[in-house]
């Protein structure tokens, strides 16, 4: 089974600040890789996919980088909508998702 | 584009439910489905997928044996057979769009149901 590991586990940040999260894959899925962001009650939304491609409607503050086993979801100037809980899922071999970064304010 | 899901409820150990997807706004015998389920304050955990005509059908190694996946096209339904039913399952559980293999841009999960909590518990 494929493992993913985000980093950090929580990020605190202020509005207008450029934060980074990470996923690494314990082996090698290509660009098969999504971010979603999920706000509490809420059901998880799609952010990005393939890597780095955004999803229709998504802010183009979003962004997604990476292949193979490294990948990043960058947050240029952050919003206050943007406070949440983020995660990242393989879907080269079935689904696997990271345990989840919480961006909360500084 | 809607996913709507049913059927959850609280149920003792050893229990069974059912679960319903309900779909509309997109032809769903096109598209793959998938469920996934979050524990409460916990993250999200990928349970079973099934192809468009049900032909191909995967479990996560915790629910095998236990849980069945299932779709009616005519009906544009998914189904979760849920049996033998533990405290660990607690969980909500979402409906979510997975591929159609008319679109090549690799798209999955774009569209998730507001998900239906099951509770296990004496």
């Amino acid at each position: 089974d494929i493992q993913m590991t985000q980093s950090p586990s929580t990020l605190s940040a202020s509005v207008g600040d450029s934060v980074t999260i990470t996923c690494r894959a314990s082996q090698s899925i290509s660009s098969w890789l999504a971010w979603y962001q999920q706000k509490p009650g809420k059901a998880p939304k799609l952010l990005i996919y393939k890597a780095s491609s955004l999803q229709s409607g998504v802010p183009s503050r979003f962004s997604g980088g990476g292949s193979g086993t490294e990948f990043t979801l960058t947050i240029s100037s952050l919003q206050p909508d943007d406070f949440a809980t983020y995660y990242c899922q393989q879907y080269n071999s079935r689904w696997t998702f990271g345990q989840g970064t919480k961006v909360e304010i500084k | 584009v809607q996913l709507v899901e049913s059927g959850g409820g609280l149920v003792q150990p050893g229990g069974s439910l059912r679960l319903s997807c309900a779909a509309s706004g997109f032809t769903f015998s096109s598209y793959d489905m998938s469920w996934v389920r979050q524990a409460p304050g916990k993250g999200l955990e990928w349970v079973s997928y099934i192809s468009e005509g049900g032909s191909t059908i995967y479990y996560a190694d915790f629910v095998k044996g236990r849980f069945t996946i299932s779709r009616d096209n005519a009906k544009n339904s998914l189904y979760l057979q849920m049996n033998s039913l533990r405290a660990e399952d607690t969980a909500v559980y979402y409906c979510v769009r997975d591929r159609t293999y008319y679109d090549s841009s690799g798209i999955r999960g774009d569209y998730w149901g507001q998900g239906t909590l099951v509770t296990v518990s004496s």
